[in-house]
């Protein structure tokens, strides 16, 4: 089965601009999708598809895809955006879903 | 506003099974995959395994040999059984929503996939 990688932390200057990456075989396959989780709470969909966010989602959040890395950027990032944050995919060679280790976002 | 309730025993012995049950209300149940997803406490989101309308079942390699996962499509339910539990299965775990298509429709097209409906969770602790 294939794997996503993440860099486990990343930190970010309130306001600022962050990107969070995600790299495996199957993004060649299937497009990322992206979902923030707060202590406490179940995963959130932020991102999914090409780039598109559920209507809930602020528009500061976005996707996109190059070969087997997708990234989600968060442009002027918010003291609230400060969660872990999973990829996902799925293998397409047995249909099995597959979780990225987790980002987790400080927003200084 | 699709609503996923879940429910089922939170405090396990070692070698008992774990069973929980997830509702779906506010929504179709047809047309989706349906699907099981654990967190260790500390740790990252683990796919268990899936199921659909028909009763189709995906399972993670890992844990395979100790799951079922069932429909019941007359109360738009669907249900997690882990057999043989010890302290590695102690997780908050997740029912879910899926979908997953193909832009277009073509096998070699690129693919949509993704997890947008969450049950609150259910901690499950296995301890002797």
């Amino acid at each position: 089965s294939s794997e996503l990688t993440q860099d486990p932390a990343v930190s970010v200057a309130l306001g600022q601009t962050v990107r969070v990456t995600c790299q495996g075989d199957s993004l060649r396959d299937y497009y990322a999708s992206w979902y923030q989780q707060k202590p406490g709470q179940a995963p959130l969909l932020v991102i999914y598809g090409e780039n598109k966010r559920p209507s809930a989602i602020p528009d500061r959040f976005s996707g996109s895809n190059s070969g087997n890395t997708a990234s989600l950027t968060i442009t002027g990032a918010q003291a609230e955006d400060e969660a872990d944050y999973y990829c996902n995919s799925r293998d397409n060679t047995d249909n099995h879903l597959i979780f990225g280790g987790g980002t987790k976002l400080t927003v200084l | 506003q699709v609503q996923l309730q879940q429910w089922g025993a939170g405090l396990l012995k070692p070698s008992e099974t774990l069973s929980l049950t997830c509702a779906v209300y506010g929504g179709s149940f047809s047309g989706y995959d349906w699907n099981w997803i654990r967190q260790p406490p500390g740790k990252g989101l683990e796919w268990i395994g899936e199921i659909n309308y028909g009763g189709s079942t995906n399972y993670n390699p890992s844990l395979k040999s100790r799951l079922t996962i069932s429909v019941d499509t007359s109360k738009n339910q669907f249900s997690l059984k882990v057999r043989s539990v010890t302290a590695a299965d102690t997780a908050k775990y997740y029912c879910a929503r899926r979908l997953s298509w193909r832009i277009g429709g073509g096998s070699s097209a690129p693919g949509i996939n993704y997890v947008d409906v969450w049950g609150k969770g259910t901690m499950v602790t296995v301890s002797s």
